[in-house]
């Protein structure tokens, strides 16, 4: 079945980088783009970034542009999301989902919580 | 900035009907979707494109649109159907997604 896995959350300090993983399965991963989306502990969904099937754009919210860098490797089924210069409010549970036609998100992985404290 | 605006809470009792809007000023409207969200779980989507639902959800679940206002419709609401709902649409490129901040349906 259509399978999003996410890994690679944790406790980090203020300043430090994580990167998360998002193992695809149960579809062609190649022909779908990618996002992230996160949530705040009690609060609602934040879209976070977005890459296009081949890798070829890639698309950041304000609040993570420029500390950000989302990836993927088609050959491993693998989205990635590396984050640098954590900050308190990166705090959240952090998803991935498959991208349809550039417009919604249809299937999502259960989420890494990412923790960001001292 | 592109902004989405739905009530925080809606409460209705089971088997009555329950609707929850998303409203923006941003013009030319995009397409809204719904994701409805249960407590530890990750968002299911219920309705795409302001008014199709997605094979395995149920016929109570509709969506309309009117004007710059779309409205999630659960008709004859059960007690499963408690949970926190999202909208989601784009800005006007299409390519930046925005939720709005999510209602809470209560089933009393």
């Amino acid at each position: 079945q259509v399978q999003l896995v996410e890994s690679g959350g944790g406790v980090v300090q203020p300043g430090r980088s994580l990167r998360l993983s998002c193992a695809a399965s149960g579809f062609t991963f190649r022909n779908h783009g990618m996002h992230w989306v996160r949530q705040a502990p009690g609060k609602g969904l934040e879209w976070v970034t977005v890459i296009w099937y081949d890798g070829s754009n890639k698309y950041y919210a304000d609040s993570v542009k420029g500390r950000s860098t989302i990836s993927r490797d088609n050959s491993r089924n693998t989205l990635y999301l590396q984050m640098n210069d954590l900050r308190a409010e990166d705090t959240a549970v952090y998803y991935c989902a498959r991208d349809r036609e550039a417009l919604y998100m249809d299937v999502w992985g259960q989420g890494t919580t990412v923790t960001v404290s001292s | 900035s592109y902004e989405l605006t739905q009530p925080p809470s809606v409460s209705v009792s089971p088997g009555q009907t329950a609707r929850i809007t998303c409203s923006t000023d941003a013009l030319p409207k995009q397409y809204a979707y719904w994701y409805q969200q249960k407590p530890g779980q990750a968002p299911v989507l219920v309705i795409k494109k302001d008014i199709e639902r997605p094979s395995g959800i149920p016929e109570r679940f509709s969506g309309s649109s009117s004007g710059t206002t779309v409205t999630l419709t659960i008709s004859g609401v059960q007690a499963e159907d408690e949970a926190d709902y999202y909208c989601q649409s784009a800005d006007s490129s299409g390519i930046y997604k925005v939720f709005g901040g999510g209602t809470k349906l209560t089933v009393l």
